[in-house]
């Protein structure tokens, strides 16, 4: 069974303690992995896109890398507005409708 | 970038009744929606994926009548909650996918349904 596995599932960081969250996935043939931020009541906003094992994207303190078998959110620096649900989804093969399966999320808390 | 506007942000309604709510993709047309679900402090549940000119799709163990689903346009799909009951009460969200090859969802700002 495709599975996508996100951990840890809550972490605790102090200002500019740099760190990194693991999405896992038992998927063959991937069609895109995805990462989303959400903040509480809201939807996830959509970060990146990684398609191929090698590829890694940044935005500000952000950066995604996309293995054979895992993606990593590499936060440099945090600062207490970074702290939200970070998502992580897959795109599975052979999907006509496209839907994405999502990880159970890390719950990231930055303290000042 | 790509705008998906969902209303309402939140409804109370009284058990029985049924609750409307919308999801529009603002700046681009979408010919696929989904719906999903989220509880407290866990991740979105696929509920169905709807098609614009066709019936939606639901996922294993959504009941279709009760979650009465329309994608009557390629920018407006809804989401009808049916016979509300307590346990109905969670948070829903919509996305909308862009006419592009592997683009990603572009989701809405969730609902907050709460039956009293």
């Amino acid at each position: 069974e495709d599975q996508v596995t996100q951990s840890p599932e809550a972490l605790r960081l102090q200002e500019g303690e740099s760190s990194s969250l693991n999405c896992s996935y038992t998927v063959s043939g991937l069609r895109g992995l995805f990462w989303y931020r959400q903040d509480p009541g809201k939807g996830p906003e959509f970060l990146f896109t990684l398609y191929s094992a090698g590829e890694e994207k940044e935005k500000e303190r952000l950066k995604a890398t996309l293995t054979k078998k895992e993606s990593f959110l590499h936060i440099t620096a945090p600062k207490p507005e970074d702290s939200a649900t970070y998502l992580c989804a897959v795109r599975l093969p052979n999907n006509a409708g496209n839907m994405l399966t999502f990880g159970g999320g890390t719950r990231l808390m930055v303290k000042p | 970038g790509a705008v998906v506007s969902q209303h309402p942000s939140w409804v109370i309604c009284k058990s029985g009744t049924s609750v409307k709510i919308e999801c529009r993709s603002l700046d681009f047309q979408a010919t696929t929606m989904f719906w999903y679900r989220q509880f407290p402090k866990q991740s979105l549940m696929l509920m169905a994926t709807s098609n614009e000119g066709s019936k939606a799709t639901y996922e294993q163990g959504v009941e279709k009548d009760k979650f009465l689903i329309n994608h009557a346009s390629l920018t407006l799909s809804t989401l009808t909650v049916t016979s509300a009951h307590p346990e109905d009460s969670s948070f829903y969200i919509c996305s909308a996918l862009r006419l592009l090859y592997n683009s990603p969802l572009h989701f809405g700002n969730g609902t907050r349904l709460t039956v009293t």
